[in-house]
């Protein structure tokens, strides 16, 4: 069965500091992975997506950075954290299945905050 | 635009209690709709998915119902227990979308009182 794992579960981090959270999958190949952020009382806002080793998306503008140097292994990064970033961040993953990718399989997610 | 909205935002019933929780969308082309829990400090889980063609479906105490001329879903909770405390989020997959075919709602927060 597939499994998917994030650590930490929970981090406090300065702003200016850097960032690095690393989301692996087990159990499955050529996966789709996601990045989302979820803040207090708001929706999943969709961060990043792969498609495959060292390709990436961006959805949206903004001082993180994604990188995926496996084809199980996601990593979320920043060089200098801002308040802003502070929230739940959530990995997903997801396969070809009847010619789309239709149901994303979530991870615990991390807890970040920033001081 | 497509969107996902949700009501109520949060709702506060005693154990043993029904609720029924709303979700409203302007998807299109419109695949399938999944309703989600998301325990407090989790990711979310899906509970039920459903095609077009389908008009409910039942996990245990929870029945999801749609109806795709009015582009509305419910997810109703049948005598409600204390784990059932959680967000509940609507999500709609768009159809031929590629790698992005999810739409989010923002969940209602659900708490479960003794």
């Amino acid at each position: 069965s597939q499994t998917i794992h994030q650590w930490p579960a929970t981090l406090v981090q300065p702003v200016g500091s850097p960032l690095s959270l690393e989301c692996t999958v087990e159990g499955t190949s050529n996966p789709n992975l996601y990045w989302y952020r979820q803040a207090a009382g708001r929706g999943l806002q969709l961060l990043f997506y792969s498609v495959g080793i060292g390709q990436i998306s961006s959805e949206v503008p903004q001082n993180l950075s994604a990188s995926r140097p496996q084809d199980r292994q996601f990593i979320l990064s920043s060089k200098k954290l801002l308040l802003s970033d502070s929230g739940f961040y959530l990995c997903a993953w997801s396969v070809l299945y009847g010619g789309s990718y239709n149901e994303q399989f979530f991870g615990p997610g991390t807890r970040l905050t920033v001081l | 635009k497509n969107q996902v909205e949700q009501s109520p935002q949060s709702l506060i019933i005693l154990e043993g209690k029904n609720c029924t929780l709303q979700c409203n969308y302007t998807v299109s082309p419109f695949s399938n709709l999944r309703w989600y829990k998301q325990d407090t400090g989790r990711g979310p889980v899906s509970l039920t998915i459903m095609t077009f063609s389908e008009n409910t479906k039942s996990n245990g105490r929870y029945t999801a119902t749609l109806d795709a001329d009015t582009k509305q879903s419910s997810l109703h909770i049948t005598a409600s227990q204390l784990s059932d405390s959680a967000s509940y989020i609507c999500v709609v997959t768009l159809r031929n979308s590629g790698n992005t075919p999810l739409v989010f709602g923002k969940g209602t927060r659900l708490s479960v009182i003794a």
